[in-house]
């Protein structure tokens, strides 16, 4: 059974960072990309980053490129998404989503983990 | 990145069948077969109905379908039942390396 579990959210202040992870499980993670998604409470979702199966190729919204950095460890079986410069427009659950492929652009997000909440507040 | 336009709302009785659209960009819809949709019940993490415009995940039901034309995505939903009550999201690919979700769209079974 697949499964994708975040962790590292929390309430931080406007400025500071937070590293993000989700530990995954029940696949063969290093076959496949991975995104990260967010929704901010009461909102639509929003595609934040994607990572090929290797890390080798990446891609971020416009919202938090620059800021933001995805990475993946595959002995660990692991995504993370490093958030710098924190803004209140931030806040948001954070979701873990697998890519039915190996690479980006060509797949769908088919499995997803229950989120992790983000608050950037003072 | 501007995202999808996708209808607020969408109503139907038990039974009957209803489409939700998602229209997009040359860019973005238009320009690629990579449209995939979301049903999200409240609380719960969203999950994949469609994917590549038309395709099914095994085991998922045949009451959902998909389809595109130019700009503009759809999703049917046939034979409504109470448990399709739900926020339904489309989603693109828009290239450089990026996605785009819809606006979103709440499905409420009369």
């Amino acid at each position: 059974e697949v499964q994708l579990v975040e962790s590292g959210g929390g309430l931080v202040q406007p400025g500071r960072s937070l590293r993000l992870s989700c530990a995954a499980s029940g696949f063969t993670f290093d076959d496949y990309a991975m995104h990260w998604v967010r929704q901010a409470p009461g909102k639509g979702l929003e595609w934040v980053s994607g990572s090929s199966w290797n890390g080798g190729s990446t891609g971020y919204a416009d919202s938090v490129k620059g800021r933001f950095t995805i990475s993946r460890d595959n002995a660990k079986n692991s995504l993370y998404l490093q958030m710098n410069s924190l803004r209140p427009e931030d806040t948001a659950f954070y979701y873990c989503a697998k890519d039915p492929r190996a690479h980006l652009g060509i797949g769908a997000l088919d499995y997803w983990g229950q989120g992790s909440l983000v608050t950037v507040s003072s | 990145q501007s995202a999808l336009t996708q209808p607020a709302s969408v109503s139907g009785s038990p039974g009957q069948s209803i489409t939700i659209s998602c229209t997009g960009t040359s860019s973005d819809v238009g320009s690629y077969n990579l449209v995939s949709w979301y049903q999200q019940h409240p609380g719960k993490a969203p999950k994949l109905l469609i994917y590549e415009g038309s395709k099914r995940p095994s085991g998922l039901s045949n009451r959902f379908s998909g389809s595109k034309s130019g700009n503009t995505a759809s999703l049917t939903i046939s034979g409504l039942q109470a448990e399709d009550e739900a926020d339904y999201y489309c989603c693109s690919y828009a290239g450089y390396i990026t996605y785009v979700f819809g606006t979103g769209t709440k499905v409420t079974v009369l």
